[in-house]
């Protein structure tokens, strides 16, 4: 079946940093999609992407859909302890009606 | 706006019981959708409905799960008998319309299952 293979499983870096993830799928997708779970509390949407070569910013993060649709990255620059939580990636291929799959996500923790 | 509602946030079942999860979506979204959040990993889809009607139910296990969504407004998620596998997350999102694909998908804040 189709997966969705995320990396890194979890990063720790300090505060100042910039912090790059990727998604790399064994299909392709029309969308891509970043989200940002904290704990306790759902997946919140942080970037969408629905064109190949799509490069998308939303304040310090920055997200890109490949070129051969089947991989996007996600970067944060400056990182600030906020930060801190789980980063998913998520995407919607192409036979599919809404239907998304999700990466096994990114810890991400930011020391001062 | 008031945000996708999902209760109980805890349940603490013993295996074999019963338990059922109760989401209420944004108001005027017709598409809804259950995901199971296993620890570690990434949510994965079991239920998608359109007002009323099931879209796709592909990954729900239908031996001893089963949702509804009658009145095409709030759901209800069941497990019934509960297996220790099923402990996880239980996450609630749901879009305006199914129309368009890109529709953001906007999730509740989950209910987390714990069967011993």
């Amino acid at each position: 079946g189709q997966q969705l293979n995320q990396s890194p499983q979890s990063m720790f870096i300090q505060e100042g940093e910039d912090v790059s993830m990727n998604c790399t799928s064994s299909s392709i997708f029309n969308t891509w999609l970043w989200y940002k779970q904290d704990p306790g509390e759902g997946p919140v949407l942080l970037i969408a992407l629905y064109k190949a070569g799509e490069l998308t910013s939303n304040g310090r993060l920055t997200a890109q859909f490949g070129i051969t649709r089947k991989d996007s990255f996600l970067n944060i620059s400056a990182s600030i302890p906020s930060d801190v939580g789980i980063y998913f990636c998520a995407g919607r291929p192409t036979d599919s009606w809404g239907k998304l799959q999700f990466g096994a996500g990114t810890q991400v923790v930011v020391t001062p | 706006e008031a945000g996708v509602a999902q209760s109980p946030r805890y349940k603490i079942i013993e295996k074999r019981q019963s338990v059922a999860f109760w989401c209420n979506p944004i108001s005027g979204h017709a598409t809804l959708y259950w995901y199971q959040q296993i620890l570690g990993q990434g949510p994965k889809l079991l239920i998608q409905f359109q007002n009323n009607g099931v879209v796709d139910d592909s990954q729900l296990p239908k031996d001893r799960f089963s949702a509804e969504r009658l009145k095409g407004v709030d759901s209800t998620l069941k497990i019934q008998p509960a297996k220790l596998e099923d402990s996880a997350v239980y996450l609630c999102a749901s879009s305006s319309t199914l129309a368009r694909p890109q529709e953001t998908q906007y999730f509740g804040p989950g209910t987390r299952l714990l069967v011993l």
